[in-house]
């Protein structure tokens, strides 16, 4: 079965400090990572997907399927990061469904 | 882009009762899902709904306590039936236009007494 583990509900940084959210997933195909967003009275929304290597508001996330990890990096922390993040999974050819960790919480302090 | 939105945004409820929460999108899509997020947990696909078939529900959920209508590829709705307390959760629907990106509602989110 699919799973998503975020290991750190909480996570507390000075701003202009890196952060580091870490993701590590199970999956025995080839899985489709991404990360999603939620600011604070807001919906939750795509962040960024690895299949993309894109870097969105100056995050990046490396897919390392050696270590099954999708670990979400910042290397200058802002206080309008501050919000819940999600990892998620969907797999190759599936249903686009998506399977989600239980979320990491960060904020940004001043 | 799509664009969705839930009916209602809250509501309590006595248990023993039904709630149908509407979603709603403004361009025509193909898949439509329902998550469930309960208090402290993450999201939960509860079923994917595609217009024109019957709704394919994920483990422990079933088309009894969740009926779920898919009537045309804008609208859906979801039922959560017969509550109790352990049914008071934020429900989100979510539509994925293209692959790779889904577009969540703003939730729904249900007390039950």
């Amino acid at each position: 079965a699919q799973r998503v583990t975020q290991p750190e509900k909480l996570l507390s940084v000075f701003k202009g400090a890196p952060v580091e959210l870490k993701c590590n997933y199970s999956y025995s195909g080839s899985p489709e990572l991404f990360w999603y967003v939620q600011y604070s009275r807001q919906r939750l929304q795509l962040l960024l997907r690895h299949i993309s290597r894109e870097s969105i508001k100056g995050f990046t996330a490396d897919l390392n399927k050696g270590e099954t990890s999708f670990h979400l990096k910042k290397p200058f922390a802002q206080e309008e990061d501050s919000a819940m993040y999600y990892c998620a999974l969907t797999f190759q050819g599936g249903s686009e469904k998506l399977v989600f960790g239980k979320g990491t919480k960060l904020t940004v302090n001043p | 882009s799509a664009v969705i939105s839930q009916k209602p945004s809250r509501d309590i409820c006595q248990r023993g009762t039904s709630l149908t929460i509407q979603c709603q999108v403004d361009s025509q899509v193909t898949m439509m899902f329902w998550y469930r997020q309960q208090p402290g947990q993450s999201l939960t696909l509860i079923a994917t709904a595609n217009q024109g078939s019957e709704a394919t529900y994920e483990s422990g959920f079933v088309i009894d306590k969740f009926p779920i209508s898919r009537p045309n590829l804008t609208f859906s709705t979801l039922t959560v039936s017969n509550m109790s307390p352990e049914d008071s959760s934020i429900y989100l629907c979510s539509v994925a236009p293209h692959r790779n990106e889904q577009f969540f509602g703003p939730g729904t989110r249900l007390t039950v007494l």
